[in-house]
């Protein structure tokens, strides 16, 4: 099955600065991959997410990119901010057929944003 | 608009009784539905998920069961409850349609367990 590795586990920058979280994923057939954002105590939220007809993913502050070749992708958070603030998790899913309707998802990265 | 309604949001139960955690989906027919626990500071473990009605894969051998009665309901049950079962329960759903495409996930606001 899938495995997704996701590094940093924590990381934390000046506001203002850009953060960039990375994930590599083993099953060459995935072709979907979310980013989810976790705030304490609460849900976890899908900010941005891309599919492997494309490489590069923009959503004001947000982008993500996708190299297939490597099987690696990447979050980068421009201009952080306070609220930036939480834990960030990668996904990937190959296509849904017989039992791969399901996401595998990284570990986790705590950013911290200082002030 | 879809929405998902889990509960109760906290739960406090001693070792050895039973569990019953319940999730509905609305707006949508024939999704996707998951049950995730997350352990203190950890991260997402999938339990359960179902593309239909009485269809369950279970992904992780424990005490915990679970079961899709309704198009758009979820139960995660348990008969006696272990403290390794404290954590926080995710319930989440996904469009299910034809495409070469997953589609990501809407969590519920989960159900924060603790077992004494």
């Amino acid at each position: 099955g899938e495995n997704v590795e996701q590094h940093p586990s924590t990381l934390s920058v000046q506001e203002g600065d850009s953060a960039v979280i990375k994930c590599t994923y083993s099953d060459s057939a995935s072709n979907y991959f979310p980013w989810y954002k976790q705030e304490l105590g609460k849900r976890p939220q899908l900010i941005i997410d891309i599919r492997s007809n494309v490489g590069e993913k923009k959503d004001q502050r947000i982008a993500v990119t996708l190299n297939k070749t490597a099987k690696h992708f990447s979050l980068h958070i421009t201009e952080t901010q306070p609220e930036d603030s939480a834990v960030y998790f990668c996904a990937a899913s190959p296509p849904p057929n017989f039992g791969n309707e399901k996401l595998t998802f990284g570990t986790g990265t705590r950013l911290t944003i200082i002030p | 608009s879809q929405t998902i309604h889990q509960w109760p949001a906290t739960l406090v139960q001693p070792v050895g009784s039973p569990l019953s955690l319940e999730c509905t989906v609305e707006g949508t027919s024939n999704p996707n539905l998951y049950w995730y626990r997350q352990a203190a500071g950890r991260g997402l473990q999938l339990l359960f998920y179902s593309v239909g009605i009485g269809q369950i894969s279970s992904e992780v051998p424990q005490n915990l069961s679970a079961s899709r009665p309704q198009d758009r309901q979820f139960i995660l049950s348990s008969k006696k409850l272990l403290l390794s079962d404290s954590g926080f329960y995710l319930c989440a759903w996904s469009v299910r349609i034809a495409a070469i495409f997953n589609y990501g996930y809407t969590f519920g606001s989960g159900t924060r367990l603790t077992v004494v």
